[in-house]
């Protein structure tokens, strides 16, 4: 079974300049997370998308940061303007819900952002 | 606020002992709990605990959720250098969202 691939798996910007990583997670999973992890602190959810529906963007900083998944399989996110402080790992990660055990969550390779 | 608390912050330990790597939470509509080992790298999944399955081992790895005190544990026996890694502990939530704790890095040493 493929896991949840992602691209570009580095990046270089300059602050004000704009980027966008995309995913794609495991076949027939509905539902796809972004988070964003910081050297030493633990994933910090951005975005979650049930299908092509947004479940929670509540920590997605709508100013700079978009993201969508417009036919309910890939998704992209983009940050525009970057600034220093978006430096981090984009973890692009997916899950199937299974009704009576538990739900697992598997993690793409990750994107790593570098603002310079 | 949904939280998860792992402790301690940073281990370091000699090859052959055994760690235990804790981790509490305070969930609404807990479903799951899971642990992911995370080396230079995404995080690689290690186990999944829920009401029906609270106890795991896997080698030298297990772990136990004790839904009472709303925690769980991860031990480590006759550890190794490549056990070194940051370890995440996860709580899913019956919509189907997680909530992670800021890991505990585990360093063992020759």
């Amino acid at each position: 079974e493929a896991g949840v691939a992602q691209s570009p798996r580095y990046k270089i910007i300059e602050k004000r300049q704009s980027v966008a990583f995309w995913c794609n997670p495991i076949s027939g999973h509905a539902t796809l997370y972004w988070y964003q992890q910081i050297l030493g602190q633990g994933p910090k959810l951005l975005i979650q998308f049930q299908n092509n529906g947004v479940v929670d963007d509540s920590q997605l900083p709508k100013d700079r940061f978009s993201a969508e998944r417009l036919k309910g399989v890939d998704s992209t996110l983009k940050i525009q303007p970057a600034k220093l402080e978006d430096s981090a790992v984009y973890l692009c990660a997916s899950s199937l819900v299974e009704q009576y055990s538990g739900n697992t969550i598997y993690f793409g390779e990750g994107s790593w952002l570098t603002v310079v | 606020e949904d939280k998860v608390v792992q402790s301690p912050l940073s281990l370091v330990v000699h090859e052959g002992d055994t760690v235990t790597l804790n981790c509490s939470y305070e969930v609404t509509n807990f479903r799951s709990l899971l642990w992911y080992k995370q080396e230079k790298k995404a995080p690689t999944f290690l186990f999944m605990l829920t009401s029906s399955g609270i106890e795991k081992k896997s080698g030298r790895l297990s772990s136990i959720l004790d839904k009472k005190e709303l925690s769980s544990i991860l031990n480590i026996t006759a550890t190794q250098t490549g056990d070194s890694a940051i370890y995440l502990c996860a709580v899913g939530n019956t919509g189907n969202q997680f909530y992670f704790g800021t890991g505990t890095s585990l360093t063992v040493i020759p």
